[in-house]
């Protein structure tokens, strides 16, 4: 299994659309996870951390499901400019361990 | 001004050749990592330093060597370049209480 999975998609939606992400992680010590938002040819940058009890910022809410090991992302309202591909990041705390990436989940937002 | 930059930000290279890829920051993160992206693909990481002193081998780091000369410095080098090794490449820093990364914007590098 690998250590995070998304399912890479594309995920074609409509403008104003809500639209969610899965991502699964292997390792149940794991203690910070991200969402992080990536344009085309371009660097990965921090959409938005995840915490225990869930979090909202505008549009996006991220939640954590640790019994079950997965993160989810939901966009509402989805904006053209949402297209992009989104990285489930996991980072295990607490000594020299590094940080894991998932491959992405695509999404387009169609006029 | 960027907080994490990399040069060259494009790079076109023969195989056989060797080349240096840097990275600096100005976060004063300790922690810094070398990624590369092909297309299709997510990143995968090629070495990561946790501080000037701790080098280590990422999932594919054949091919590869870095130099860590500075907590602000980290560069790649491909020793002897060949055409699979065509790729994006990252440089990042982590730091906070929650290791966020912030990455460089990328060098697109093209062997030939």
């Amino acid at each position: 299994r690998k250590e995070v999975e998304q399912d890479p998609g594309p995920f074609n939606v409509p403008e104003g659309a809500t639209v969610a992400f899965n991502c699964t992680y292997s390792n149940s010590a794991s203690q910070s996870f991200f969402w992080y938002r990536q344009d085309c040819r371009k660097e990965p940058k921090l959409l938005m951390s995840v915490y225990s009890s869930g979090n909202e910022d505008g549009r996006f809410t991220a939640q954590l499901n640790r019994a079950s090991q997965y993160i989810s992302l939901l966009i509402r309202d989805s904006k053209l400019s949402d297209s992009a591909t989104y990285l489930c990041v996991v980072n295990p705390t607490g000594g020299y361990q590094k940080v894991t990436f998932g491959t992405g989940t695509k999404l387009q937002v169609i006029p | 001004d960027a907080d994490v930059t990399q040069t060259p930000r494009n790079r076109i290279t023969k195989t056989g050749k060797r080349i240096m890829l840097e990275c600096s920051q100005t976060k004063g993160h300790d922690r810094m990592y070398w990624y590369r992206q092909d297309p299709g693909l997510g990143l995968r990481l090629i070495y990561y330093s946790f501080d000037v002193k701790d080098i280590n081998k990422g999932e594919i780091s054949d091919g590869y060597s870095v130099s860590r000369q500075a907590q602000a410095k980290f560069s790649l080098s491909l020793e002897s370049a060949i055409p699979n090794q065509t790729a994006l490449y990252f440089c990042a820093t982590s730091g906070g209480a929650q290791e966020t990364q912030y990455f460089g914007p990328g060098t697109r590098l093209l062997v030939l």
